[in-house]
């Protein structure tokens, strides 16, 4: 069975830094893309970052472009996300998903962890 | 930049055909796929590449892609079937595009 579980999300201080990691398994996790999306509270779905399976090619949204830092360790079986400088309009549940698309750019999702909650507040 | 559009809402009464758009510019031109998202829940891939349908996703959950808009369509609809239903966009030149969400209420 599919797995993949988030960790790492808590409450920060705009302007802080968090590091969310998420942990594979039910599936050989070196030969997948991955990605993380995320959803503000009441809102929709948003794509911020992905990752090929030997960290060759990245892509990030505009809105963390510069910020966050995606990166995968495939002996490990995780996938991170270092996100820096963190802003109120981060607040989200951060998801990791796995991408089947094998298209070296983000192409759909097919297993999606449950997500942990990133609260950026004073 | 690439917007998709779907309707807010949609209600349908149990054992009905639920239709749910998503428009957007040459829509047609670029793959197309489907979530549903219960409450509380995370994002569950209901179709994707405008047709296909993931193993154990039921047949009642179908798609289709023409155009500028896509199509999710459940048959005999169930009140489980009662979410949020996202559809998404992608091809070599877009980045992933997420429409705003269509919340399907079974009445």
């Amino acid at each position: 069975e599919v797995q993949l579980v988030e960790s790492g999300g808590g409450w920060v201080q705009p302007g802080g830094s968090l590091r969310l990691s998420c942990a594979a398994s039910g599936f050989t996790f070196k030969n997948y893309e991955m990605n993380w999306l995320r959803q503000a509270p009441g809102e929709g779905l948003e794509w911020i970052s992905f990752i090929t399976t030997g960290s060759g090619t990245i892509h990030y949204a505009d809105s963390v472009k510069g910020r966050f830092t995606i990166s995968r360790d495939n002996a490990q079986n995780s996938l991170f996300l270092q996100m820096n400088s963190l802003r109120v309009e981060d607040t989200a549940v951060y998801y990791c998903a796995r991408d089947p698309g094998g298209q070296l750019v983000p192409a759909y999702f097919d297993y999606w962890g449950q997500g942990t909650l990133v609260t950026v507040s004073s | 930049s690439y917007e998709l559009t779907q309707t807010p809402s949609v209600s349908v009464s149990p054992g009905q055909t639920a239709s749910i758009t998503c428009s957007g510019d040459k829509l047609g031109d670029d793959y197309a796929c489907w979530y549903q998202q219960r409450p509380g829940q995370s994002p569950v891939l209901l179709i994707y590449q405008d047709t296909k349908r993931p193993s154990g996703i039921p047949e009642r959950f179908s798609g289709s892609n023409s155009g500028n808009t896509a199509t999710l369509t459940i048959s005999g609809t169930q009140a489980m079937d009662e979410a949020d239903y996202y559809c998404q966009a992608w091809d070599r030149s877009t980045p992933v595009v997420f429409g705003g969400g269509t919340r399907l209420t079974v009445i």
